[in-house]
């Protein structure tokens, strides 16, 4: 079975600087999905970025930026230029390729990371 | 476009008691999703529907939850009876049918239940 684990219950960052939060997870599979979200305090979760596995290439998607190392498995988020509204719950996920080994595209978690951003 | 709606966002009952959480999906999603988050613990994935069917409920934790999603449409999560190791978030998730592209999960904010 696969598990992802979030080493830092908390971190803390001051506006305008760059943060990394850890990620690894373990798995059998050679070709899956890991997500990294956030959810805000009494807010919705949302979709920060997505990385395929297949993919050598980081993906970034403008401040949010990942470093994935798939002999590792490590996957870790970069935020740079935080910003105040950027305070929130981060989860790293992991999802199996729909319809591999029975897989119907179901989300592992895991625990959190609190993310405070200090002006 | 609405996005993923769950009712209540809050609510304390006694242990013993019946709680029911609703999802309503983004129109359209034939997938929907529930997790739950014990304090302090991972997200845990509860079950899956497609339309009206339920694919996967091997994250259910035992007969005491049942879930429902007639039409196809909103879906219902009832807890008969309520423990106090049910306390936590339950998340609720939609998505498109998935193709070999895996479309992406919408979460809604969460029911926090607290069950004293």
């Amino acid at each position: 079975a696969q598990t992802v684990t979030q080493s830092q219950p908390e971190m803390s960052v001051q506006e305008a600087e760059t943060v990394t939060l850890s990620c690894t997870y373990d798995t059998s599979e050679s070709d899956y999905y890991l997500f990294w979200y956030k959810q805000p305090p009494s807010r919705q979760m949302i979709l920060v970025i997505r990385q395929e596995a297949y993919k050598q290439q980081n993906a970034t998607e403008n401040r949010f930026s990942v470093n994935f190392q798939k002999a590792a498995k490590s996957f870790s988020l970069k935020i740079s230029d935080s910003q105040l509204g950027d305070a929130a719950m981060y989860f790293c996920a992991y999802r199996s390729v729909v319809g591999y080994g029975g897989s119907q595209g179901n989300l592992i978690f895991g625990k959190g990371t609190k993310l405070s951003v200090k002006p | 476009e609405a996005g993923v709606t769950q009712f209540p966002s809050h609510s304390v009952i006694e242990k013993g008691q019946t709680v029911t959480l609703r999802c309503d999906p983004i129109s359209g999603h034939d997938n929907l999703y529930w997790y739950r988050r014990v304090m302090g613990k991972e997200i845990k994935f509860l079950l899956h529907f497609v339309k009206e069917s339920k694919q996967d409920e091997s994250g259910m934790p035992n007969n005491r939850f049942l879930a429902e999603r007639t039409g196809g449409t909103y879906s219902t999560l009832k807890v008969q009876p309520a423990e106090l190791e049910d306390s936590g978030v339950y998340f609720c998730a939609s998505s498109q049918r998935d193709s070999w592209m895996n479309t992406e999960a919408f979460f809604g904010q969460g029911t926090r239940l607290t069950v004293v």
